[in-house]
């Protein structure tokens, strides 16, 4: 099977602007997480979605949002960027959602530059 | 609070040499405790995952354990190799789907 993959690798935007980021999880995973990596926070959890429905949301602001289709693929968007969003974007997908046993694959992620 | 404290922060051994992480949370109630690693430029790689009765886990070198009465887990490297040099994240799950990452330890293998 292949991994979680991610799109695009690689972002740089200016403040104000927007972002969409991609990810399309492991065939048959059916959750799919997202997360921002920083060097000072580490990683922290932003939503987890499950049958194109929102479960779960970390203390982010509204302007960051998510939205998943029916084939399990999630877009993440974050408006009116700072530069605090510079960060690296992880995406997980699990097979199961909301039983917590369950192994999160993540994505290689995105790098996203905010100058 | 739910949190999850790693230590040390970063941690530099020779090659061939043992090294033990530790991890230690207050998260409850308590599910699962994880332990990735995460190359530099890559998504987190998982390692080992135990559940509330199990003590200890291996996966080729590594050897993770867990004392959920005092809430602490380690993880010990065996025969370190240079490739070992990565980011080690001890990851713990609640109830309620909570996921509660530690900041990781950095380490560092010196040939």
């Amino acid at each position: 099977k292949a991994g979680v993959t991610q799109t695009p690798r690689y972002l740089i935007k200016t403040r104000g602007q927007q972002v969409t980021l991609s990810c399309s999880p492991i065939s048959g995973h059916r959750s799919v997480s997202w997360y921002q990596q920083t060097p000072g926070q580490g990683l922290q959890f932003l939503f987890e979605y499950f049958s194109e429905t929102q479960r779960n949301k970390g203390n982010f602001p509204g302007r960051f949002s998510g939205r998943q289709f029916s084939n399990s693929r999630s877009e993440m968007n974050v408006s009116t960027l700072e530069l605090g969003d510079s960060a690296l974007y992880l995406c997980a997908s699990s097979f199961v959602e909301g039983k917590s046993y369950n192994e999160q694959f993540f994505g290689p992620g995105t790098r996203l530059t905010v100058l | 609070k739910n949190q999850v404290e790693q230590s040390p922060q970063s941690l530099i051994i020779l090659e061939g040499k043992n090294c033990t992480l530790q991890c230690n949370y207050t998260v409850s109630p308590f599910s699962n405790l994880r332990w990735y690693k995460q190359d530099t430029g890559r998504g987190p790689v998982s390692l080992t995952i135990m559940t509330f009765s199990e003590n200890t886990k291996s996966n080729g070198r590594y050897t993770a354990t867990l004392d959920a009465d005092t809430k602490q887990s380690s993880l010990h490297i065996t025969a370190s190799q240079l490739s070992d040099s990565a980011s080690y994240i001890c990851v713990v799950s609640g109830g309620l789907g909570k996921i509660i990452f530690g900041k990781g330890t950095r380490l560092h293998i010196l040939p």
